[in-house]
């Protein structure tokens, strides 16, 4: 069965420094998510991307983050330098066209030192 | 703006007894509804989707209906088994909110041999 995968599994790394998070969305979908969720919180949204740009940002998703399909695989998720409170579980998520039914990828989690 | 709240936050049982998770959501004007399993560390597994004309849906030992007009949702799981145990989110897009999810706290579900 197809499935979204999310590389790393797990990434650590400095304050100040930049992450780069990458999913690879089932093949026939269209529509790609990000999500976070903080230990012991809700899973948030963080932004949505359709036909090579974004089409919905929550307040979360400041001028820090940035997502793009650099190679028409990928779907990556860019934090231009990192805060502590960025430290979550990071989740990619997508959609077919036409469809309603969002599949999620087995998450990053992301601690920032 | 939608919240969504999942009662109770804990819930343990003992094995095959037939439980219910309930959720709510304050804005009625949902496209639909998304149950999902969580488990430790891990990504969302999708259990079932309905859609805002739909009443129930159900999969295997799982039943979910809903009752947009009231703004509530039930997840009904039969004959639990320890298996079961994982955290149990709900999640509904809105009819204004583009396509994101928004999410419940969860419920956190042990089901003990």
């Amino acid at each position: 069965e197809p499935e979204v995968t999310q590389t790393p599994s797990h990434q650590v790394t400095q304050m100040g420094q930049e992450v780069i998070l990458r999913c690879v969305p089932i093949s026939n979908h269209l529509y790609f998510y990000w999500y976070r969720q903080i230990l012991g919180q809700k899973v948030e949204f963080l932004v949505s991307f359709y036909n090579n740009e974004i089409s919905e940002k929550s307040e979360i998703f400041d001028d820090q983050f940035s997502v793009e399909r650099p190679d028409g695989s990928n779907f990556t998720l860019k934090i231009r330098s990192t805060k502590l409170e960025d430290s979550a579980m990071y989740f990619c998520a997508t959609l077919t066209s036409g469809g309603n039914e969002q599949f999620f990828g087995p998450g990053t989690r992301l601690t920032v030192l | 703006k939608q919240e969504v709240t999942q009662i109770p936050a804990a819930l343990s049982v003992p094995e095959g007894e037939n439980l219910v998770l309930n959720c709510s959501f304050t804005d009625s004007a949902i496209y639909n509804l998304q149950w999902f399993r969580q488990d430790p560390g891990k990504g969302l597994t999708s259990l079932l989707l309905i859609q805002s004309s739909q009443r129930e849906q159900t999969s295997g030992r799982l039943n979910a209906s809903l009752d947009k007009s009231s703004g509530r949702s039930t997840l009904y799981i039969a004959a639990s088994q320890p298996g079961d145990s994982a955290t149990y989110l709900c999640a509904v897009i809105g009819e204004t909110s583009g396509s994101r999810l928004t999410f419940g706290e969860g419920t956190q579900l042990t089901v003990n041999p």
